[in-house]
């Protein structure tokens, strides 16, 4: 297996635009989980799903991040607007019983 | 108060010494736990689970106190490849599913 695949690896972008961050899990894992680290706050838990129904988002910091996973394959994490406070590396993480798995991250920069 | 605390860090050592790691978890209906080591720009990986009983793997020891909701850490005979930052993790489950709940992390690093 790959592992757990995250795109885009980077992204810059300007303050107002919409972000997609993209995530396909490691084959056969249930529970998916969106992390967003930043050297002031560290690694806070966004949002996570368990056979792809959210179930707790109360990390999700306002409105304008909404996160979906339509199938067992695939979830995606939207900023609209951005703002420059959102620059952060944002990870995705998938489990299959115990430990989680996380993908390489994507680091977005908003400018 | 945070779910899962660490100590700050960081911790400078030199090789060779030993070294310890603490974290207490405010769940106490959490039911499994993990130490992760962070490389830097890099993702977390597993570096070991902790078990009741407490678990060894080579120099690493982790231990578990349920009683205090405390978690440990230790690094013995400490090498330049272990500075990194460590983080713990905790799992709560309820009726769905269970989430993952990272401390801070700990910034380790050993110089020669």
């Amino acid at each position: 297996d790959a592992g757990v695949i995250q795109s885009p690896r980077h992204e810059v972008t300007e303050m107002g635009q919409e972000v997609t961050l993209r995530c396909k899990p490691i084959s056969g894992h249930n529970s998916l989980f969106w992390y967003r680290q930043t050297m002031m706050r560290g690694l806070e838990l966004l949002i996570y799903f368990n056979n792809n129904v959210p179930i707790d988002d109360s990390g999700m910091p306002e409105d304008r991040f909404s996160a979906k996973m339509p199938n067992a394959s695939f979830s995606t994490l939207k900023i609209q607007p951005s703002e420059p406070r959102d620059s952060a590396v944002y990870f995705c993480a998938t489990r299959q019983v115990t430990e989680a798995f996380f993908g390489q991250g994507t680091r977005l920069t908003v400018v | 108060r945070k779910e899962v605390e660490q100590d700050p860090g960081p911790f400078n050592v030199p090789e060779g010494a030993t070294v310890a790691f603490n974290c207490t978890y405010s769940n106490s209906a959490s039911q499994s736990f993990f130490w992760y080591r962070q490389d830097c720009r890099k993702e977390p990986k597993l570096l070991m689970s902790v078990y009741s009983s407490g678990n060894e793997d080579g120099r690493f020891t982790a231990q578990l106190n349920r009683a205090s909701q405390y978690i440990s850490l230790l690094i013995r005979d400490s090498k330049l490849s272990d500075s990194a930052t460590y983080l713990c993790v905790v799992n709560t489950y309820n009726t769905n599913a269970g989430k993952s709940t990272f401390g801070d992390g700990t910034t380790l690093t050993v110089k020669p």
